[in-house]
């Protein structure tokens, strides 16, 4: 138990379906972030939020849209996805003036078919 | 931009036998930390070691921050140990950690 929640931990959807996945830290974190980690890839950083602002984006298609209502809560919207978004996506939270030490979810098996 | 190397890409051992991981980074660094990725994907953060010794139970780590490199140590190595172990680094005040490849390890029973 890192103190990061994601859900769901498996989702199949179709490439014309919208779902969402959720993450949620109790760790009092300020600082939230979701990564994508394909098959023999290494972790790609989609999105950072600090203080619910969204602070990076790193050129991510829009197919992919995230939402922070609040410093504990992260969503990432799906959208007309493509086979190759299967992915893990690992939600994670840190507290800047702690030092950065990064807490990751247990991730989100994603497939797309 | 900085690299971030880690060796060896694979590892099999026996249970019981140690184990050093190297993690190199081509520039200085502010924080450096070791996760550990089971098979089932769980990231769980190792040490967050900028530089330094630190110690938890059978693992170990050092970071030479002026020679640019770092050392996971794991001690007599149990099957739980298994599965990919990443190094990542923070560059700047940002919040984009860099990672390594990873290094795979695989325990035999």
């Amino acid at each position: 138990e890192t103190g990061v929640t994601q859900t769901p931990r498996h989702l199949v959807m179709g490439m014309t379906n919208k779902k969402s996945l959720k993450c949620e830290q109790h760790l009092g974190h300020n600082a939230m972030y979701w990564y994508k980690q394909s098959a023999k890839k290494p972790l790609e950083l989609m999105f950072v939020y600090n203080f619910k602002e969204q602070t990076e984006n790193n050129s991510v298609p829009s197919r992919f849209s995230p939402e922070c209502p609040n410093s504990s809560h992260l969503f990432l919207h799906l959208h007309t996805l493509q086979p190759e978004d299967s992915a893990l996506y690992l939600c994670a939270s840190s507290q800047r003036t702690r030092g950065n030490t990064i807490y990751f979810g247990e991730g989100s098996w994603l497939t797309v078919v | 931009g900085i690299q971030v190397e880690q060796s060896p890409p694979d590892l099999i051992l026996q249970e019981g036998a140690n184990s050093t991981l190297r993690c190199n980074f081509s520039d200085s660094v502010n924080n450096l930390q070791w996760f550990h990725q089971n098979p089932w994907g769980q990231l769980i953060n190792l040490f967050y070691i900028p530089s330094g010794t630190k110690q938890n139970g059978r693992l170990s780590a050092t970071t030479v921050a002026t020679e640019r490199y770092s050392l996971l140590y794991i001690s007599s190595s149990q099957t739980t140990d298994s599965g990919v172990y990443f190094c990542a680094v923070h560059v700047d005040s940002n919040y984009q950690l860099i990672w390594g490849a990873g290094t795979k390890l695989i325990i035999k029973p």
